[in-house]
C-alpha cells in the first residue's frame, strides 16, 4: 500500500489560509468517507484534529476545515497562526491494509 | 482521562527481537481496536498493526510474519512483539486507540534502533 500523496511543504503568512491535499485512490480516499487528519509538531505524538472527513474532535479550532472530492481530500487552515507551524499528515481507511497514512506536508508561517 | 504510555524500546542488533508494551488507562484495551504506527526518525507515519475487540488481527505487509500484537486484559496492557529486526524497523513505535474509524488517541511513543 503506497502512501498517500501530499504536498512536500506549504506555506502562508499570518492570517492567510492554506490548502493542503491529499491524494490517493478508489480503494482508500475515494471509496470510503473515512479520511483523517493530524497535526504533530517536532517531538510529539500526532493529534486528531478532522475525523470523517469533515468533522473536528472537541477543542479543536475551526479553522481547521476539510473536505474530500472523488480520490483527493483537502486540509484548509483559515487565519493561519504561528501556532499552526507543524507537520500534517493525512490518513485514509483502506481494503488492503485497514488504513494508510499520507506523505506528510510542512507548514511554515512565514 | 484516556492515557497510553508504551515501553520497551531500545538498540537492538539486526536479527534481534524486543517486545514494546502500552499501558492503557481510562478505557479498556478489551473493548477498543488498538493500533501500532510507527514513524522512521524524520520520515512519515506508517501504520504497522491492529487488534481488534474480538482478537482478530492484521499486519503491515512489511512486517507480516515478523511482528505479533497481543493484549493483556486483566493488566489493560497492548504488546507488540517485533522480531526478525532490521535497519528499516528503526522508528519511533506510537500505540493508539481507535475512535470513528481513526486514531482519536496516542501514546508518547518509544524508539527502537536496529543497528549493529
Amino acid at each position: 500500500q503506497s502512501a498517500l500523496t501530499q504536498p512536500a511543504s506549504v506555506s502562508g503568512s499570518p492570517g492567510q489560509s492554506i490548502t493542503i491535499s491529499c491524494t490517493g485512490t478508489n480503494t482508500d480516499v475515494g471509496g470510503f468517507h473515512l479520511v483523517s487528519w493530524f497535526q504533530q509538531y517536532p517531538g510529539k505524538a500526532p493529534k486528531l484534529i478532522i475525523f470523517e472527513v469533515s468533522n473536528r474532535p472537541s477543542g479543536v479550532p475551526d479553522r481547521f476545515s476539510a473536505s474530500k472530492s472523488g480520490n483527493t481530500a483537502s486540509l484548509t487552515i483559515s487565519g493561519l497562526q504561528a501556532e499552526d507551524e507543524a507537520d500534517y499528515y493525512c490518513c485514509s481507511y483502506t481494503l488492503t491494509t485497514t488504513h494508510v497514512f499520507g506523505s506528510g506536508t510542512k507548514v511554515t508561517v512565514l | 482521562e484516556v492515557q497510553l504510555v508504551e515501553s520497551g524500546g531500545g538498540s537492538i542488533q539486526p536479527g534481534g527481537s524486543l517486545r514494546l508494551s502500552c499501558a492503557a488507562s481510562g478505557f479498556n484495551v478489551s473493548n477498543s481496536y488498538m493500533h501500532w504506527v510507527r514513524q522512521p526518525p524524520g520520515k512519515g507515519l506508517e501504520w504497522v498493526s491492529v487488534l481488534k475487540s474480538g482478537g482478530a488481527t492484521e499486519y503491515a505487509d512489511s512486517v507480516k510474519g515478523r511482528f505479533s500484537i497481543s493484549r493483556d486484559n486483566s493488566r489493560n496492557m497492548l504488546y507488540l512483539r517485533i522480531s526478525s529486526l532490521r535497519g528499516e524497523d528503526t522508528a519511533i513505535y506510537y500505540c493508539a486507540r481507535e475512535w470513528r474509524n481513526t486514531f482519536g488517541s496516542w501514546g508518547q511513543g518509544t524508539l527502537v534502533t536496529v543497528s549493529s
